[in-house]
């Protein structure tokens, strides 16, 4: 079946530091891929996605990039801000009549300190 | 403008004990999905409704878990009969027709002592 698996955290950067969350997956089809954010007392949201190989998903500074070749798709930003600390999933989704059905990593928690 | 509503936010059933989750979709939306979140995981695919049918169930662990979505927006998932291993964090998420987006709901945070 369909996998995801993710870097293992916390994350713990100072401000305007480089991030990278690394995430790989399996998948029987040819997936669309995910990046979803959870702020403290928050819902899950759709930071970004991308739905064929090379494509860049990219969103708020954070970007990443569908690779089939290496069947990855990490997620980066430049500079991070302490408002950017929360926990990062990487899913992916087979498709078909809607992107809802998501298989997801593990989670990874990124603290950013000032 | 109203996003995907879950109720109630924190319920704590003893063992044995029948819970039901409620989630309100977005208006207008036809697909509706629940998962399981459990502490420290990443979420866990349960079901999917489009409009009031049940497309796909193969993520309910066991026939203790039911759902339901009888006039196509509201949707209930019960629990019957409740472990200690059904303790976590149920999400609701919704779409509209066609490829596109699912807004999460803050989820239920379910105990079971």
């Amino acid at each position: 079946g369909d996998s995801v698996t993710q870097m293992e955290g916390p994350v713990t950067l100072s401000e305007e530091a480089f991030l990278t969350i690394n995430c790989t997956y399996t998948a029987t089809g040819y997936p669309s891929l995910f990046w979803y954010v959870q702020y403290p007392g928050e819902g899950l949201q759709l930071l970004l996605k991308a739905t064929k190989a090379d494509d860049k998903g990219s969103n708020k500074g954070f970007e990443a990039t569908y690779r089939k070749e290496t069947t990855s798709f990490h997620l980066e930003k430049g500079s991070v801000q302490v408002s950017d600390s929360a926990v990062y999933f990487c899913a992916l989704s087979e498709g078909g009549t809607s992107y809802g059905k998501l298989t997801f990593g593990q989670g990874t928690i990124l603290t950013v300190h000032p | 403008g109203a996003g995907v509503s879950q109720s109630p936010r924190y319920k704590v059933a003893k063992r044995g004990q029948d819970v039901a989750l409620r989630c309100d979709p977005i208006s207008g939306h036809v697909s509706l999905f629940w998962y399981q979140q459990a502490l420290g995981q990443g979420p866990e695919f349960l079901t999917y409704f489009q409009n009031e049918a049940q497309l796909d169930k193969s993520g309910l662990p066991s026939d203790r878990f039911f759902a339901e979505r009888p006039e196509g927006s509201v949707s209930t998932l019960k629990i019957q009969r409740t472990q200690q291993e059904d303790s976590a964090v149920y999400l609701c998420a919704s779409s509209s027709r066609g490829n596109t987006e699912a807004f999460f709901g803050q989820g239920t945070r379910l105990t079971v002592v």
